[in-house]
């Protein structure tokens, strides 16, 4: 159980278009999500904690309007990288814990997004 | 917020032998988890310490939470290849990281 899964793993795009990359929890239903970056050889940095049914709460220094997120629904969390350039490129990782319970979380296997 | 300090950063072995990863901060934590992130993968839980003093084993894997709740370590006994991959600690409301330890068993 407790599985997150991530679409697409991986995706290019070119510099100025915009990538939406999908989140879901298969087997629980997760009222929070959490949006993470990783870049290479770095440990996880959290972008922004997903809320379904309201706004996503962004980390400080975190852009709202470059990295938009929606939580529609307690399965689905999906993170647009609007406007992408190439320092967006990197591994994005979403995670989702069991409801009331935030201290474990479960990872989905990232999205590697390469901007040229 | 609340910072996780690891050590070492880079830890490379020879097979059957024994490592420890360390993971400090000072605050404390009402729990810390320890996952394995291998290349190209999302990071897998291995452990979840919830009490200070305690003492989980998973295989070869000792995980320890120190009495105050402020640290916590992983040591492996006899490493395989197989036990090669980024370990990260994590703790807070927020699931802050620790930077990692990459950890290289050969063979």
């Amino acid at each position: 159980g407790a599985v997150v899964s991530q679409h697409p793993s991986w995706v290019i795009c070119k510099s100025g278009t915009s990538v939406k990359i999908e989140c879901r929890s298969l087997d629980f239903q997760a009222t929070t999500m959490f949006w993470y970056r990783q870049f290479p050889k770095q440990s996880l940095m959290l972008m922004a904690t997903s809320n379904e049914g309201s706004k996503a709460t962004y980390e400080q220094g975190v852009e709202k309007d470059k990295f938009l997120i929606n939580h529609a629904s307690l399965t689905l969390s999906t993170l647009t990288v609007t406007s992408a350039h190439p320092e967006d490129s990197s591994f994005y990782i979403c995670s989702a814990g069991l409801a009331g319970r935030t201290d474990t979380q479960y990872f989905g296997p990232g999205t590697r997004l390469t901007v040229l | 917020t609340q910072l996780l300090e690891q050590s070492p950063q880079f830890l490379s072995i020879q097979e059957g032998e024994n490592l420890t990863v360390y993971c400090n901060s000072s605050s404390v934590f009402s729990s810390l988890q320890w996952y394995r992130q291998e290349p190209g993968e999302g990071p897998v839980l291995l452990v979840t310490v919830v009490t200070g003093g305690e003492v989980k084993k998973l295989k070869r894997l000792t995980f320890q939470f120190g009495d105050a709740r402020k640290d916590s370590s992983l040591h492996i006994t006899a490493a395989q290849p197989g036990d090669t991959g980024l370990y990260l600690c994590a703790g807070g409301g927020k699931l802050q990281f620790g930077a990692g330890t990459q950890v290289v068993v050969t063979p």
